[in-house]
Protein backbone atom coordinates (compact mmCIF):
# COMPACT_ATOMS: atom_id res chain seq x y z
CA UNK A 1 0.00 0.00 0.00
CA UNK A 2 1.12 4.00 -0.95
CA UNK A 3 1.79 5.76 2.06
CA UNK A 4 3.78 9.40 3.42
CA UNK A 5 5.04 10.02 6.54
CA UNK A 6 6.30 13.55 7.57
CA UNK A 7 8.07 12.94 10.05
CA UNK A 8 8.02 16.00 12.42
CA UNK A 9 4.50 17.74 12.80
CA UNK A 10 6.30 21.47 13.92
CA UNK A 11 10.15 22.59 13.23
CA UNK A 12 11.17 25.39 14.29
CA UNK A 13 14.21 27.32 13.58
CA UNK A 14 15.62 30.72 13.36
CA UNK A 15 15.68 33.31 10.56
CA UNK A 16 18.81 32.59 8.34
CA UNK A 17 19.32 28.94 9.44
CA UNK A 18 18.79 26.15 6.90
CA UNK A 19 15.22 24.16 7.05
CA UNK A 20 14.75 20.56 6.73
CA UNK A 21 11.52 18.91 6.48
CA UNK A 22 11.25 15.30 6.04
CA UNK A 23 9.45 12.98 4.29
CA UNK A 24 9.46 8.98 3.82
CA UNK A 25 7.26 7.70 1.53
CA UNK A 26 6.21 4.06 0.32
CA UNK A 27 5.17 3.15 -3.02
CA UNK A 28 5.28 -0.25 -4.99
CA UNK A 29 5.88 1.95 -8.22
CA UNK A 30 8.03 4.57 -9.12
CA UNK A 31 6.22 7.48 -7.63
CA UNK A 32 5.59 11.59 -8.63
CA UNK A 33 6.28 13.07 -5.30
CA UNK A 34 4.98 16.67 -4.66
CA UNK A 35 5.88 19.38 -1.36
CA UNK A 36 2.85 22.29 -1.53
CA UNK A 37 2.89 25.13 1.00
CA UNK A 38 -0.28 26.63 2.71
CA UNK A 39 0.33 29.85 4.65
CA UNK A 40 -2.45 31.15 7.10
CA UNK A 41 -6.00 30.95 5.94
CA UNK A 42 -4.11 30.50 2.32
CA UNK A 43 -5.26 27.96 0.10
CA UNK A 44 -2.88 25.45 -1.16
CA UNK A 45 0.74 26.26 -3.43
CA UNK A 46 2.89 23.71 -5.43
CA UNK A 47 6.55 24.50 -4.53
CA UNK A 48 8.10 21.37 -6.12
CA UNK A 49 7.73 17.94 -8.07
CA UNK A 50 9.53 14.86 -8.78
CA UNK A 51 8.58 12.71 -11.76
CA UNK A 52 11.49 10.53 -12.48
CA UNK A 53 13.57 13.11 -14.32
CA UNK A 54 16.62 14.71 -12.26
CA UNK A 55 16.28 13.53 -8.45
CA UNK A 56 17.30 16.97 -7.03
CA UNK A 57 13.91 19.05 -7.93
CA UNK A 58 14.61 23.17 -7.47
CA UNK A 59 11.33 24.83 -6.49
CA UNK A 60 10.19 28.43 -5.90
CA UNK A 61 11.07 30.20 -2.62
CA UNK A 62 14.35 28.96 -3.00
CA UNK A 63 13.00 25.24 -1.51
CA UNK A 64 14.68 22.10 -2.69
CA UNK A 65 14.38 18.33 -2.54
CA UNK A 66 16.06 15.41 -3.56
CA UNK A 67 15.11 11.80 -4.15
CA UNK A 68 16.34 9.16 -2.83
CA UNK A 69 15.03 5.76 -3.76
CA UNK A 70 17.16 3.80 -1.25
CA UNK A 71 15.91 5.71 1.19
CA UNK A 72 12.73 6.31 0.25
CA UNK A 73 12.70 9.71 0.98
CA UNK A 74 12.01 13.03 -0.57
CA UNK A 75 13.26 15.89 1.81
CA UNK A 76 12.59 19.47 1.66
CA UNK A 77 15.31 22.24 2.74
CA UNK A 78 16.39 25.62 2.06
CA UNK A 79 19.41 26.79 2.99
CA UNK A 80 18.25 30.43 4.66
CA UNK A 81 15.09 30.65 6.77
CA UNK A 82 12.91 33.88 6.29
CA UNK A 83 10.07 34.54 8.00
CA UNK A 84 7.56 34.42 5.17
CA UNK A 85 8.23 30.75 5.07
CA UNK A 86 6.41 29.90 8.46
CA UNK A 87 4.00 27.92 6.74
CA UNK A 88 2.15 24.38 7.06
CA UNK A 89 3.94 22.17 4.16
CA UNK A 90 2.61 19.06 2.83
CA UNK A 91 4.63 15.90 1.40
CA UNK A 92 2.19 14.25 -1.35
CA UNK A 93 2.88 10.73 -3.31
CA UNK A 94 1.05 9.41 -6.22
CA UNK A 95 1.42 6.14 -7.87
CA UNK A 96 -0.18 3.46 -9.89
CA UNK A 97 -0.84 1.92 -5.78
CA UNK A 98 -2.98 4.84 -5.60
CA UNK A 99 -4.83 4.79 -8.97
CA UNK A 100 -2.76 8.09 -9.04
CA UNK A 101 -4.44 9.65 -6.71
CA UNK A 102 -2.46 11.86 -4.39
CA UNK A 103 -1.64 10.66 -0.99
CA UNK A 104 -1.07 13.60 1.38
CA UNK A 105 1.24 13.66 4.69
CA UNK A 106 -0.21 15.33 7.80
CA UNK A 107 1.79 18.24 7.34
CA UNK A 108 4.60 19.89 9.47
CA UNK A 109 4.28 23.13 10.64
CA UNK A 110 7.42 25.22 9.92
CA UNK A 111 8.18 27.68 12.93
CA UNK A 112 10.64 30.53 11.94
CA UNK A 113 12.16 32.35 15.21
CA UNK A 114 13.13 36.24 14.58
CA UNK B 1 -2.77 33.13 -8.33
CA UNK B 2 -3.88 29.61 -9.00
CA UNK B 3 -6.41 30.49 -11.32
CA UNK B 4 -8.58 28.17 -9.44
CA UNK B 5 -12.11 30.31 -7.86
CA UNK B 6 -14.04 29.17 -5.32
CA UNK B 7 -17.40 30.82 -4.15
CA UNK B 8 -18.32 31.86 -1.58
CA UNK B 9 -15.47 32.41 0.18
CA UNK B 10 -17.38 32.19 3.42
CA UNK B 11 -20.41 30.43 4.45
CA UNK B 12 -22.63 30.26 8.26
CA UNK B 13 -25.20 27.96 8.24
CA UNK B 14 -27.51 26.29 10.89
CA UNK B 15 -27.70 22.52 11.65
CA UNK B 16 -29.53 20.65 8.98
CA UNK B 17 -29.28 23.20 6.18
CA UNK B 18 -27.96 22.68 2.60
CA UNK B 19 -25.39 24.49 1.16
CA UNK B 20 -24.04 24.85 -2.59
CA UNK B 21 -20.36 25.40 -2.92
CA UNK B 22 -19.03 26.03 -6.04
CA UNK B 23 -16.04 25.66 -8.29
CA UNK B 24 -14.36 26.76 -11.86
CA UNK B 25 -11.04 25.48 -12.31
CA UNK B 26 -8.62 26.85 -14.59
CA UNK B 27 -8.62 27.25 -18.24
CA UNK B 28 -8.01 23.89 -20.06
CA UNK B 29 -8.05 21.84 -16.90
CA UNK B 30 -10.46 18.94 -17.37
CA UNK B 31 -10.20 17.47 -13.53
CA UNK B 32 -12.11 18.63 -10.65
CA UNK B 33 -11.18 17.84 -7.14
CA UNK B 34 -12.68 18.43 -3.80
CA UNK B 35 -10.83 18.26 -0.28
CA UNK B 36 -12.21 18.77 2.94
CA UNK B 37 -9.38 20.58 5.37
CA UNK B 38 -10.64 20.54 9.78
CA UNK B 39 -8.34 20.59 12.29
CA UNK B 40 -9.27 17.38 13.74
CA UNK B 41 -9.31 15.46 10.25
CA UNK B 42 -6.62 17.19 8.48
CA UNK B 43 -6.93 17.77 4.67
CA UNK B 44 -9.49 14.84 3.70
CA UNK B 45 -10.14 14.04 -0.28
CA UNK B 46 -13.65 13.93 -1.03
CA UNK B 47 -14.00 13.36 -4.49
CA UNK B 48 -12.65 14.16 -8.15
CA UNK B 49 -14.44 14.07 -11.28
CA UNK B 50 -12.84 14.56 -14.94
CA UNK B 51 -14.49 15.93 -17.86
CA UNK B 52 -18.02 15.73 -16.40
CA UNK B 53 -17.58 11.77 -14.75
CA UNK B 54 -17.00 11.19 -11.76
CA UNK B 55 -13.37 9.91 -11.31
CA UNK B 56 -12.72 8.90 -7.86
CA UNK B 57 -14.06 8.87 -4.43
CA UNK B 58 -12.91 9.21 -1.40
CA UNK B 59 -14.06 10.18 2.11
CA UNK B 60 -17.21 11.65 0.90
CA UNK B 61 -20.03 11.49 3.17
CA UNK B 62 -23.61 9.78 1.52
CA UNK B 63 -24.73 13.51 2.64
CA UNK B 64 -22.58 15.55 0.06
CA UNK B 65 -22.33 15.11 -3.67
CA UNK B 66 -21.13 17.09 -6.71
CA UNK B 67 -21.12 16.90 -10.04
CA UNK B 68 -18.96 19.05 -13.33
CA UNK B 69 -20.96 20.57 -15.70
CA UNK B 70 -20.35 20.73 -19.30
CA UNK B 71 -18.77 24.08 -18.95
CA UNK B 72 -16.31 22.13 -16.35
CA UNK B 73 -17.27 24.17 -13.29
CA UNK B 74 -17.85 21.78 -10.17
CA UNK B 75 -20.60 22.05 -7.14
CA UNK B 76 -20.34 20.36 -3.79
CA UNK B 77 -23.65 20.04 -2.12
CA UNK B 78 -24.24 19.33 1.30
CA UNK B 79 -26.99 19.05 2.72
CA UNK B 80 -28.27 17.88 6.13
CA UNK B 81 -25.34 20.03 7.70
CA UNK B 82 -24.03 19.19 11.39
CA UNK B 83 -21.90 21.05 12.99
CA UNK B 84 -18.68 18.66 12.34
CA UNK B 85 -19.18 19.57 8.85
CA UNK B 86 -18.12 23.29 9.69
CA UNK B 87 -14.65 22.91 7.74
CA UNK B 88 -12.36 24.41 4.76
CA UNK B 89 -13.50 23.01 1.31
CA UNK B 90 -10.85 23.04 -1.09
CA UNK B 91 -11.45 22.93 -5.04
CA UNK B 92 -8.44 22.01 -6.71
CA UNK B 93 -8.13 21.39 -10.66
CA UNK B 94 -5.46 19.41 -13.05
CA UNK B 95 -5.21 19.47 -16.62
CA UNK B 96 -5.75 15.56 -16.65
CA UNK B 97 -5.56 12.88 -14.08
CA UNK B 98 -2.54 11.29 -13.14
CA UNK B 99 0.84 11.03 -11.01
CA UNK B 100 2.54 13.45 -13.08
CA UNK B 101 -0.19 16.25 -12.91
CA UNK B 102 -0.08 18.62 -10.22
CA UNK B 103 -3.34 19.70 -8.33
CA UNK B 104 -4.15 23.42 -8.57
CA UNK B 105 -6.04 24.80 -5.51
CA UNK B 106 -8.34 27.50 -5.14
CA UNK B 107 -8.78 29.81 -2.40
CA UNK B 108 -10.95 27.79 -0.48
CA UNK B 109 -14.59 28.13 1.28
CA UNK B 110 -14.85 28.61 4.87
CA UNK B 111 -18.04 27.15 5.95
CA UNK B 112 -19.30 27.64 9.64
CA UNK B 113 -22.29 25.15 11.01
CA UNK B 114 -24.04 26.94 13.68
Amino acid sequence: AQSVTQLDSHVSVSEGTPVLLRCNYSSSYSPSLFWYVQHPNKGLQLLLKYTSAATLVKGINGFEAEFKKSETSFHLTKPSAHMSDAAEYFCVVSSMDSNYQLIWGAGTKLIIKP
Amino acid sequence: DSGVTQTPKHLITATGQRVTLRCSPRSGDLSVYWYQQSLDQGLQFLIQYYNGEERAKGNILERFSAQQFPDLHSELNLSSLELGDSALYFCASSVAFGGAYEQYFGPGTRLTVT
